[in-house]
């Protein structure tokens, strides 16, 4: 069965540091992955998505994430946080079989400090 | 388009209560599935449909029941309330297959007392 695991339930940056939330998943084969932010009180909204071709992935608002298959990892960046950041962030890997299936990672809250 | 839309936004039940959580979409979406949101847990499944008609079970689907029978509605059910389904639940759509993304409503909160 597929997981994924989130290292660090809170991250805390300060404005105009680089934002770096961990995503570890666990899969037979290489999955689809997907990142989503969810703001207070709001449903989730994708930042980015990975499903075959370049590893390197470029989101909204600034946001980024390399699929190191090796490390099974897709960790999610922005060089420079800004307050509107703030925010959950969740990692979620869907498999192959076609029915678009989300597992999802634990989530990451993230701070920014004036 | 309105996206994706969930009532009640909150709702408060006593434990054995029955309830249906409702879920709407106008973007002609195949795809409709249903999550809840636990502290510390992520998201988790509960059903999903891949077209009117068709449902199945995700991770946690005990104690719910879904039907599809148009492609726009997908309610959830809650047959009797238990504490144990206090929780945000939300509905997400999606257009055909695998990699697509998923669109997510705003969400229900639900106490259950």
């Amino acid at each position: 069965a597929q997981s994924v695991t989130q290292l660090g339930s809170h991250v805390s940056v300060s404005e105009g540091a680089l934002v770096l939330l961990r995503c570890n998943y666990s899969s037979s084969v290489p999955p689809y992955l997907f990142w989503y932010v969810q703001y207070p009180n709001q449903g989730l909204q994708l930042l980015l998505k990975y499903t075959t071709g370049a590893t390197l992935v470029k989101g909204i608002n600034g946001f980024e994430a390399e699929f190191k298959k090796s490390e099974t990892s897709f960790h999610l960046t922005k060089p420079s946080a800004h307050m509107s950041d703030a925010a959950e962030y969740f990692c979620a890997v869907s498999d192959l079989t076609g029915a678009q299936k989300l597992v999802f990672g634990q989530g990451t809250r993230l701070t920014i400090n004036p | 388009n309105a996206g994706v839309t969930q009532t009640p936004k909150f709702q408060v039940l006593k434990t054995g209560q029955s309830m249906t959580l409702q879920c709407a979409q106008d973007m002609n979406h195949e795809y409709m599935s249903w999550y809840r949101q636990d502290p510390g847990m992520g998201l988790r499944l509960i059903h999903y449909s891949v077209g009117a008609g068709i449902t199945d079970q995700g991770e946690v689907p005990n104690g719910y029941n879904v039907s599809r029978s148009t492609t726009e509605d997908f309610p959830l059910r809650l047959l009797s309330a238990a504490p144990s389904q206090t929780s945000v639940y939300f509905c997400a759509s999606s257009y055909g297959l695998g990699n697509n993304e998923q669109f997510f409503g705003p969400g229900t909160r639900l106490t259950v007392l």
